[in-house]
């Protein structure tokens, strides 16, 4: 059964720790995504990797830290940086195959079940 | 960097059809349009991708105008179980593009009986 995995489901944080949020996907997805939403906002997006070993920052990459280091797992570490880290946070895979233009149909993103973050 | 605009909120009953419009002015070329749903606190699941005309799935369908700057999306008769947030998102998915795509606040859908 596919899909995308994420924990834990509630993690407290104490002033001045690092946490590290689990994301692992067996679709065989090449590109993975942590986005943060707070409270009656949209999506946000923190970090982006298309390919192993390889990432990039999205819009609000401060804080954060992510590794690549196999295929099916993207790891987000919110750090001691992070002075606003609660939120809902939410880790999404797709493919990067080229778009089938006949079917014109286009990557969609799979998201797991997210991860709620509360600070101590 | 297509932005969009859509409705902060919607109300229907039970049973309706429900259409939420979704203004994309700058909307390229190379560019789709695709609609998620979400529910309190669970990630987005995708509904609908269009590229132009009409598109109809099991869930819903996707009107889009010849000149694309705008779609529909159309649920029809809907139930208590359809109330969530609706995204519109404007862009390509492939490669580093698909960085750019935003989710906005989307529109907050409540089903009334």
């Amino acid at each position: 059964d596919g899909g995308i995995t994420q924990s834990p489901k509630y993690l407290f944080r104490k002033e001045g720790q690092n946490v590290t949020l689990s994301c692992e996907q067996n679709l065989n997805h090449d590109a993975m995504y942590w986005y943060r939403q707070d409270p009656g906002q949209g999506l946000r997006l923190i970090y982006y990797s298309q390919i192993v070993n390889d990432f990039q920052k999205g819009d609000i990459a401060e804080g954060y830290s992510v590794s690549r280091e196999k295929k099916e797992s993207f790891p987000l570490t919110v750090t001691s940086a992070q002075k606003n880290p609660t939120a809902f946070y939410l880790c999404a895979s797709s493919t990067l195959r080229p778009g089938d233009l006949r079917g014109r149909r286009q990557e969609t993103q799979y998201f797991g079940p997210g991860t709620r973050l509360l600070v101590l | 960097l297509a932005k969009t605009t859509q409705p902060i909120s919607m109300d229907s009953y039970e049973g309706q059809e429900v259409n939420i419009t979704c203004s994309h002015n700058n909307i390229a070329t190379n560019d789709y349009i695709t609609w998620y749903q979400q529910f309190p606190s669970q990630g987005p699941r995708f509904i609908i991708q269009g590229y132009k005309t009409k598109v109809t799935n099991e869930v819903a369908s996707l009107f889009i105008p010849a000149d694309r700057k705008s779609s529909t999306l159309s649920l029809p008769r809907v139930s208590l179980s359809d109330t969530a947030v609706y995204y519109c998102l404007v862009g390509d998915m492939k490669g580093s593009s698909a960085s750019k795509i935003i989710f906005g606040s989307g529109t907050r859908l409540s089903i009334r009986p």
